[in-house]
């Protein structure tokens, strides 16, 4: 089954403790990204990957870090978490081509609780 | 910075009658529009993708691109109760950027 799973699926955390957030997806996509949604404010891209070792910021990279050393995963580090980062993160993959992405995949989410 | 506006309702329709939901750009130079349908505390589904001026379908949804007036919808036909969820407009330029999208639209269909 085609799709983008992400690890953990929950978790409650403690300001400052450094924590790693999996995204791995199975259908051989070059664009992986991760987005932060807020009631309010909506889904907000983090940063985003156009193929292995290829990374950039979105628009609140603040406090998070990415890397893209295989093609299927793109795991999303937090290496001092803070309360204001309390929230749902989701990873999303897709087919790109000519410099163009394309329909993105979801995956199921990570509520992440920083206290 | 690229904005995505939508009304946020809730728009309520009754069961049957068809749902219409507007999206507005300020990028003229995006180039993929998508709809996606979020159910609370759920990850987006896409369901819709649309690129050319004009009407798309697919099943009981129609996406209508209109890239002059910079303005995109969704229209349901035959609402259903499971319909109900909040859908989101995303738009992306020709380059590497990411989706922008709007903060959704809660759709509440009446049984």
């Amino acid at each position: 089954e085609a799709q983008v799973t992400q690890n953990p699926r929950y978790l409650i955390t403690v300001t400052g403790k450094k924590l790693t957030v999996t995204c791995s997806q199975n259908m051989n996509h070059e664009y992986m990204s991760w987005y932060r949604q807020d009631p309010g404010l909506g889904l907000r891209q983090i940063y985003y990957s156009m193929n292995v070792e290829v990374t950039d910021k979105g628009d609140v990279p603040e406090g998070y870090k990415v890397s893209r050393k295989e093609k299927r995963n793109f795991p999303l580090i937090l290496e001092s978490p803070s309360p204001n980062q309390t929230s749902l993160y989701f990873c999303a993959s897709s087919f790109s081509w000519g410099g163009r992405t394309y329909e993105q995949y979801f995956g199921p989410g990570t509520r992440l609780t920083v206290t | 910075q690229k904005e995505v506006e939508q009304n946020s309702g809730p728009l309520s329709v009754p069961e049957g009658a068809i749902a219409s939901l507007n999206c507005t750009y300020s990028d003229r130079g995006s180039q993929s529009f998508f709809w996606y349908r979020q159910y609370s505390g759920k990850s987006p589904e896409l369901i819709m993708s649309i690129y050319s001026n004009g009407d798309k379908e697919d099943g009981r949804f129609t996406a209508q691109l209109n890239k002059a007036s910079q303005y995109v919808s969704l229209l349901i036909r035959d609402s259903q109760p499971s319909d109900s969820a909040t859908y989101l407009c995303a738009v992306t330029g020709g380059g590497a950027d990411g989706l922008t999208f709007g903060k959704g639209t809660h759709l509440i269909i009446q049984p």
